[in-house]
């Protein structure tokens, strides 16, 4: 049974870095069936895709092109985990931020972090 | 981008009833979606993929159809337990993008 534990800063000031870890039991961030993906959520704008990592013999990432340029997804195999890092934050990304995995057809998101209140506030 | 629109965005029903869910997309997805299920402070659960497939553990109450841009999840005698927001979401383009519907409110 997979399991997605999230940690990381719940406050950040506007026009820094946002971080934040997903540490995953389970499976491992490196297995090449799986894609790991990070999604938030807010009242405004939902459910929101902003990227993935995943290794098909080398490793990828694709980004949402909503944050592209400030967005940065990592594997750390060593510590089977991976971080989202967003650059220069505004009060728009207030939100709930989850991990989740995608596995098979990846079309889908099988299982989830917990999800972690990032609030961006002065 | 593919735009998800869901309907009702609230549906009150007694337990027993049966829950009829609808997404339409804005274009064909074939049938890269999902259907997810969300209860207050919790992460949303996968209930649905590819359209009709159940995921592991979901009980046989809940059924998903359609193919294309018209889509649907039924829940056949619902329990008080359903309650929750459905979420649909696809899959799309390349490289890949995935879109979120804005969510159905069921009351039971």
């Amino acid at each position: 049974q997979v399991q997605l534990q999230q940690s990381g800063q719940g406050l950040v000031r506007p026009s820094q870095t946002l971080s934040l870890i997903c540490a995953i039991s389970g499976d491992t961030v490196s297995n090449d069936g799986t894609a790991w993906n990070w999604i938030r959520q807010s009242p405004s704008r939902g459910l929101e895709w902003l990227g993935r990592t995943y290794f098909r013999s080398k490793w990828f990432t694709e980004y949402a092109v909503s944050v592209k340029g400030r967005i940065s997804i990592n594997p750390d195999t060593s510590k089977n985990q991976m971080s989202l890092h967003l650059e220069s934050v505004t009060l728009d990304d207030t939100a709930v931020y989850y991990c989740a995995r995608a596995i098979g057809t990846y079309n889908s998101f099988d299982s989830w972090g917990q999800g972690t209140l990032v609030t961006v506030s002065s | 981008e593919v735009v998800l629109t869901q309907s009702p965005a609230t549906l009150s029903l007694s337990p027993g009833e049966r829950a009829n869910l609808s997404c339409r997309a804005s274009q064909s997805v074939y049938d890269y979606l999902a259907w997810y299920q969300q209860k207050p402070g919790q992460a949303p659960r996968l209930l649905i993929y590819d359209a009709s497939n159940r995921a592991p553990g979901i009980p046989a109450r809940f059924s998903g159809g359609g193919s294309g841009t018209d889509f649907t999840l039924t829940i056949s005698g619902l329990e008080p337990e359903d309650f929750g927001v459905y979420f649909c979401q696809q899959r799309s383009g390349w490289p890949p993008t995935w879109t979120f519907g804005q969510g159905t409110k069921v009351e039971v």
